[in-house]
């Protein structure tokens, strides 16, 4: 069974552009959520998906945002990019929200650096 | 707000040695869950516990949960090389929701 399939593994970008992370959950997954993780904040908590709508927001600038797809996939971008976004993002993905319920299955991330 | 403290943050011992990591909170939570991440890799779960008092084994990995839900451990008997990575602790908040609360992390180095 496949795992959670996040692309890019690696990124470049300088400050000001815009980039856009994809995340391909396990099959038949319909939940997905996003977090970053920085050496000093450690993983944070940026959305979550299911059903094609955002059921919860983590405390992130406008910039960051995301959408979910009708075959679960999940996408999100972050636009005028800042030297402190350079982060692991990491996606994660459950067949449903459940809480504690639910295991969570991460992919191994997409290592965004800004120049 | 609710906020996980993982300590210590490093760790570094011989083969063999046991040791504790604590993940300490305020607030109740629903459940908490430790995770094992290697550099380049995502965060594996390890384990789940959910009741007050819980405690969990995992081979050489002994998880507990807090009677008031508010703390958790792991305990780890004759640490092995392998067993090097960053360990996490995260809590689901209450309500259903996948959101997670992660703790800052614990990095272990376990030496030959």
């Amino acid at each position: 069974k496949a795992g959670v399939t996040q692309t890019p593994r690696y990124l470049i970008k300088t400050r000001g552009q815009q980039v856009t992370l994809s995340c391909s959950p396990i099959s038949g997954h319909r939940s997905v959520s996003w977090y970053q993780q920085t050496p000093g904040q450690g993983l944070q908590f940026l959305f979550e998906y299911f059903s094609e709508t955002q059921r919860n927001k983590g405390n992130f600038p406008g910039r960051f945002s995301g959408r979910q797809f009708s075959n679960s996939r999940s996408e999100m971008n972050v636009s005028t990019l800042e030297l402190g976004d350079s982060a692991l993002y990491l996606c994660a993905s459950s067949l449903v929200p459940g809480g504690s319920v639910q295991p969570q299955h991460f992919g191994d991330g997409t290592r965004l650096s800004i120049l | 707000t609710q906020l996980l403290e993982q300590s210590p943050q490093f760790l570094s011992i011989q083969e063999g040695e046991n040791l504790t990591v604590y993940c300490n909170s305020s607030s109740v939570f629903s459940s908490l869950q430790w995770y094992r991440q290697e550099p380049g890799e995502g965060p594996v779960l390890l384990v789940t516990v959910v009741t007050g008092g819980e405690v969990k084994k995992l081979k050489r990995l002994t998880f507990q949960f807090g009677d008031a839900r508010k703390d958790s451990s792991l305990h780890i008997t004759a640490a092995q090389p392998g067993d090097t990575g960053l360990y996490l602790c995260a809590g689901h908040g209450s309500g259903n929701t996948g959101k997670l609360i992660f703790g800052q992390g614990t990095t272990l180095q376990v030496k030959p």
